[in-house]
């Protein structure tokens, strides 16, 4: 069975842009959740969707945002990016049931200059 | 969800048992204990989890003790490829509240020839 896949694997930005990541898990999975690992921060839990409705969400600015669609593949989008949202942006998917393990995918790299 | 504390680093020798300790002294009867490691600049892979019994599988196993206040991560025959953050964290069954993970800084496990 195929892992959970994100696209693109790495991002440059400069600062002022947007950029919209996308997350495919693993088939047959319907939750979707979003990280943020930083250096300073460690990884940090951004949101969660499960069947296209957002059912968790981190501390984190309202210029991050996500959705997903009917086929459980999910996009985040960061508007007016910031220097420090320089990180690794990660998605794992889930079943649901009641010992849902999440899988992560490799992650995006994003760099904003 | 229970907090836990890790040690930041720890040593094994490559061919022995790599044994992770875990706290998680305010877990509460329905969360359970997941292990994750995070291989540099890779996602987070699932290794294991439990609720209250052993559990093992092909990558490691898991011993909670009986007042469920600490476990241990044992891989048992570690290799080079080991070398990475292992993240221990407490979490509740699934509901429709979601499913965050909160990753605290975990212990950084080196192998060594």
């Amino acid at each position: 069975k195929a892992g959970v896949t994100q696209t693109p694997r790495y991002l440059i930005k400069t600062r002022g842009q947007q950029v919209t990541l996308s997350c495919s898990p693993i088939s047959g999975h319907r939750s979707v959740s979003w990280y943020q690992q930083t250096p300073g921060q460690g990884l940090q839990f951004l949101f969660e969707y499960f069947s296209e409705t957002q059912r968790n969400k981190g501390n984190f600015p309202g210029r991050f945002s996500g959705r997903q669609f009917s086929n459980s593949r999910s996009e985040m989008n960061v508007s007016t990016l910031e220097l420090g949202d320089s990180a690794l942006y990660l998605c794992a998917s889930g079943r649901r049931d009641i010992q849902e393990t999440q899988y992560f995918g490799p992650g995006t790299r994003l760099l904003v200059l | 969800d229970a907090k836990t504390t890790q040690p930041p680093s720890m040593d094994c020798a490559e061919g022995r048992a790599a044994n992770l300790p875990c706290n998680h002294s305010t877990i509460s009867g329905n969360e359970y204990v997941y292990w994750y490691r995070q291989i540099h600049s890779q996602g987070p892979q699932y290794i294991i989890h439990g609720l209250k019994n052993n559990e093992t599988n092909e990558m490691a196993s898991l011993i909670i003790t009986e007042d469920r206040k600490s476990s241990t991560l044992i891989l048992p025959h570690a290799t080079l490829r080991d070398t990475a953050v292992y993240y221990c964290i407490v979490r509740g069954a699934s509901n429709n509240a979601g499913n965050m993970l909160t990753f605290g800084g975990g212990t950084r496990l080196m192998v060594k020839p």
